[in-house]
């Protein structure tokens, strides 16, 4: 089976450009992650959608930052205007969360988009 | 908030035991553990759902202490492929949010 799919795997731009990362979860995952990992901060949640629908994006460090998911199969984390300490590693991840079963369920990581903003 | 892993760093050898202890200050309704290579994913390893119960993987295992709001993953007669950084992810309330600990960077050597 394919796993959760990101893109692009790298990303190098400059400060003010607009940054689009996309996302594709494993089918049948109902649930969705953005997570970003710097060596700084470690491994932090940024959002997460249950039924394409956000439940939680306190995450989400300012309102630069937004995501959709427009359908089950497709997700975007957009930055605009990116700065420098955007940089880091963003993982999608998904897993089936069962309705009060809370995270029974591990979560699978794409590979990552590394981003770097110069 | 973020659970406190301990150590930060190991080093073992292969053949030797290892444990890594992960503590949060709420109460938790599980806890996950994932190991991450360099340049790589997370990848699952177990979860713990029940006070008191014990998961094994291979020569890995873990137990999750409710009443202590702790965790600890044992890795038993390490392999050099058991290398990496474990994360602990906590649940602190039934909302499928993960809270991931600052990591355990293992080095295994032959």
């Amino acid at each position: 089976d394919a796993g959760v799919i990101q893109s692009p795997r790298h990303e190098v731009t400059e400060m003010g450009q607009e940054v689009t990362l996309r996302c594709k979860p494993i089918s049948g995952h109902n649930s969705l992650f953005w997570y970003r990992q710097t060596m700084m901060r470690g491994l932090e949640l940024l959002i997460y959608f249950n039924n394409n629908v956000p439940i939680d994006d306190s995450g989400m460090p300012e309102d630069r930052f937004s995501a959709k998911m427009p359908n089950a199969s497709f997700s975007t984390l957009k930055i605009q205007p990116s700065e420098p300490r955007d940089s880091a590693v963003y993982f999608c991840a998904s897993s089936f969360s069962g309705p009060g079963q809370g995270s029974n369920q591990p979560q699978h990581f794409g590979d990552g988009t590394r981003l770097s903003i110069l | 908030q973020q659970p406190v892993q301990s150590p930060q760093a190991v080093i073992l050898r292969e053949g030797e035991d290892a444990v890594i202890n992960c503590s949060s200050s709420k109460a938790l309704y599980s806890v996950h553990w994932y190991r991450q290579k360099h340049g790589e994913a997370p990848v699952f390893l177990m979860i713990l759902l029940k006070g008191g119960e014990q998961k094994g993987h291979d020569k890995i295992s873990a137990s999750f202490n409710e009443k202590k709001q702790q965790s600890s993953l044992y890795l038993t007669a390490s392999q050099l492929s058991y290398s990496g950084t474990y994360f602990c992810g906590t649940e602190s309330s039934n909302d499928y949010k993960l809270s991931f600990g600052a990591g355990t960077t293992v080095t295994v050597r032959a």
